[in-house]
């Protein structure tokens, strides 16, 4: 399978928690999106990567937020200090940017939920 | 925040029927992305529309633009009881992200 992956899919983990999700990208991509889905809402843009720099960061990133693509490869997005109300849908894209602002493949998300 | 609004939230019909979904938006984009999403599960693009393109077929989805309107629709022509899923347009707004809609729950019955 060629696309993107995420992994875990599923994540439970109790408040104050750390948690730490990996997205690895199509393999050609040099971009990489994070964005966060809530119950009957469509994805939120979160942060995203041109090859290994974060070029931007939402507000809604708070500082407990802090995404990773060391190797302009895969990507970690870790949450420190999980609150319930980081409960949602995370959501990985790529893309392979030539200026056009192509297309975002994403992955099949890892769903988070803080007790 | 999001960037605009889907209509109908909602829609049922049945197999064999088209579908019609429409989304606005609130500024100047680049291009506009309809994407498909199976309940709970990652999202599958469905097709891609320049600002300067004002229609384009896929199969049995077709997709228009109209920028003076800032709004666009996308038809499924036929619809089968697999295409029951959430629909969501997603807008550039000129920046590198994407920013989505609020969806459109379609549901097809066989």
């Amino acid at each position: 399978d060629t696309g993107v992956s995420q992994n875990p899919r599923h994540k439970i983990t109790k408040r104050g928690q750390n948690v730490t999700f990996r997205c690895d990208p199509i393999s050609e991509h040099n971009r990489l999106y994070w964005y966060r889905q809530t119950l009957g809402q469509g994805p939120e843009f979160l942060t995203y990567f041109q090859n290994e720099a974060q070029l931007e960061k939402s507000r809604l990133l708070s500082d407990r937020f802090s995404a990773e693509r060391p190797k302009g490869s895969f990507s970690t997005l870790e949450i420190q200090r999980t609150e319930q109300g980081d409960s949602a849908m995370y959501l990985c894209a790529s893309s392979f940017e030539t200026g056009g602002r192509e297309t975002q493949y994403f992955g099949p998300g890892t769903r988070l939920l803080v007790l | 925040s999001q960037q605009g609004e889907e209509d109908p939230q909602a829609l049922s019909i049945q197999e064999g029927e088209n579908a019609t979904m429409n989304c606005s938006y609130k500024t100047s984009i680049n291009n506009l992305q309809w994407y498909r999403q199976n309940s709970g599960r990652g999202l599958v693009h469905l097709i891609l529309i320049r600002s300067n393109e004002r229609e384009k077929h896929s199969g049995r989805l077709r997709v228009t633009l109209d920028t003076s309107k800032k709004s666009s629709s996308l038809l499924i022509t036929a619809s089968r009881a697999a295409d029951t899923a959430s629909y969501f347009c997603a807008t550039d707004e000129g920046t590198d992200k994407l920013i989505f809609g609020t969806g459109t729950r379609l549901q097809v019955f066989p």
